[in-house]
């Protein structure tokens, strides 16, 4: 069963339009949540995570996202792009189950094009 | 500090021939992972080296996959008897331990089998 779920493989935005990275995960006794961000030609590096606490997360360059239990989800959002947000997102998930901790399950990914 | 690195950048091999692949982690970091990264595939998991020892090897595909860590710092990953659906950009990262921890990935090498 796929863990993580990417609905979106590309997302074509324009400048200074707000923007949002779809991710749901499948459901868990607990998770840990991850936003990565590979620009080109670069390594993944990453944006934000969820562990505990709050369920809005404030990441770098303006990202945040939302832990929603009820819909699974983990949506990734930005109000206004720049062009060097043009990058591929992944989400990602550690899944626990009865106190027993997975690995980083990786989404597809997406593909965020943003254009003048 | 110095990031995590990984040699060589790029590979072209012939179908058959072996490959090595070697990781270099951040400093003082516990925790080590291989990830593939295939178009259309996205990343996969290979394996998980806790310090010298592999506790997760559920990832790698095939028996012609191994690797290992030596002196809880540097890692490679082997390919035997490579085959074309082997290319794919190879990932390694690190992080300080495990669970909940950020993964810091290096930049990866892009295997291309003939």
């Amino acid at each position: 069963a796929q863990s993580v779920t990417q609905l979106d493989s590309q997302v074509p935005v324009f400048e200074e339009a707000p923007v949002e990275l779809r991710c749901n995960y499948s459901s868990s006794v607990s998770v840990y949540l991850f936003w990565y961000v590979q620009y080109p030609n670069q390594g993944l590096q990453l944006l934000l995570k969820y562990l505990s606490g709050s369920t809005l997360v404030k990441g770098i360059n303006g990202f945040e996202a939302e832990f929603n239990k009820s819909q699974t989800s983990f949506h990734l959002r930005k109000p206004s792009v720049h062009i060097s947000d043009t990058a591929e997102y992944f989400c990602a998930v550690i899944l626990t189950y009865g106190g027993s901790q997975g690995n980083l399950i990786f989404g597809k990914g997406t593909k965020l094009s943003v254009k003048p | 500090g110095a990031g995590v690195s990984q040699s060589p950048s790029n590979k072209v091999t012939e179908k058959g021939k072996d490959v090595e692949l070697r990781c270099d982690p951040i400093s003082g970091h516990t925790a080590l992972y291989w990830y593939r990264q295939s178009l259309g595939q996205g990343l996969e998991f290979l394996i998980y080296f806790q310090g010298n020892s592999a506790p997760d090897k559920s990832g790698l595909p095939s028996d012609r996959f191994s690797a290992e860590r030596t002196g809880g710092s540097v890692s490679t990953l082997k390919i035997q008897r490579t085959q074309q659906e082997d290319s794919a950009v190879y990932l390694c990262a690190s992080s300080p331990g495990r669970f909940q921890e950020t993964q810091y990935f290096g930049p990866g090498t892009r295997l291309l089998v003939l």
